[in-house]
């Protein structure tokens, strides 16, 4: 199973900084890496794709970079709505795998 | 648009089995070539695949789970279900369900999701 870890665990920002939150594979999963916001309440929604490709509707503050085992996403410019709860996902092979999520909250 | 939504108990005694089901409205999914999946969230915890099916019935399932699960399709209802039995405490989720993004591909990522349920394990 390939594992996720994502680092910080929680980071402490406020409106208008950039957010960059860090996802480690346990073993190459090429650039099939995704990225999901969860707020409190609410389901997961997808952000980015495929390591850097924004999903329907996200806004372009936020993107994705890395490959293999490094992946990053970067928030440019935080705006209240984005503190939440975010988390990667691997699609490289089975089981699919999500790390354990980086929380962002309002400094 | 398509919705996904979640229903069965949200209240289940250890040993016995959960079942739920996801009905989609907003498109067919018979129609079309998607895989449809099953996460759960633990309380305050993160996300874990359970497992996911095509309309044929084809379905792969979370190793972890995999002798206790089963995912199951009904097109003419345009729903799929899960099924995991022998149920515990740590069974307690909020479970979701999801549509992959992209069709004819098993391995995939998430885009439109179900609210959530929440089931408890109890006696």
């Amino acid at each position: 199973e390939i594992v996720l870890t994502q680092s910080p665990a929680t980071l402490s920002l406020s409106p208008g900084e950039r957010a960059t939150l860090s996802c480690r594979a346990s073993q190459s999963v090429r650039r099939l890496l995704a990225w999901y916001q969860q707020k409190p309440g609410q389901a997961p929604r997808l952000l980015i794709y495929d390591a850097s490709n924004r999903a329907t509707g996200i806004p372009a503050r936020f993107s994705g970079s890395g490959s293999e085992t490094d992946f990053t996403l970067t928030i440019s410019s935080l705006e209240p709505e984005d503190f939440a709860v975010y988390y990667c996902q691997q699609r490289r092979d089975w089981p699919l795998t999500f790390g354990g999520g980086t929380k962002v909250e309002i400094k | 648009q398509l919705q996904l939504q979640e229903s069965g108990p949200g209240l289940v005694k250890p040993s016995e089995t959960l079942s739920l089901t996801c009905t989609v409205s907003g498109g067919s999914i018979g129609s079309t070539s998607f895989y449809w999946g099953w996460i759960r969230q633990p309380p305050g915890k993160g996300l874990e695949w359970i497992g996911s099916i095509y309309y044929s019935g084809n379905a792969y399932y979370n190793p972890s789970l995999k002798s206790r699960v089963n995912i199951s399709v009904d097109t003419s209802t345009n729903q799929f279900s899960l099924k995991l039995r022998s149920v515990t405490a740590a069974d307690s989720a909020v479970y979701y369900c999801a549509r992959h993004v992209v069709e004819l591909r098993p391995l995939d990522a998430f885009d439109v999701w179900g609210q959530g349920t929440m089931v408890t394990v109890s006696s």
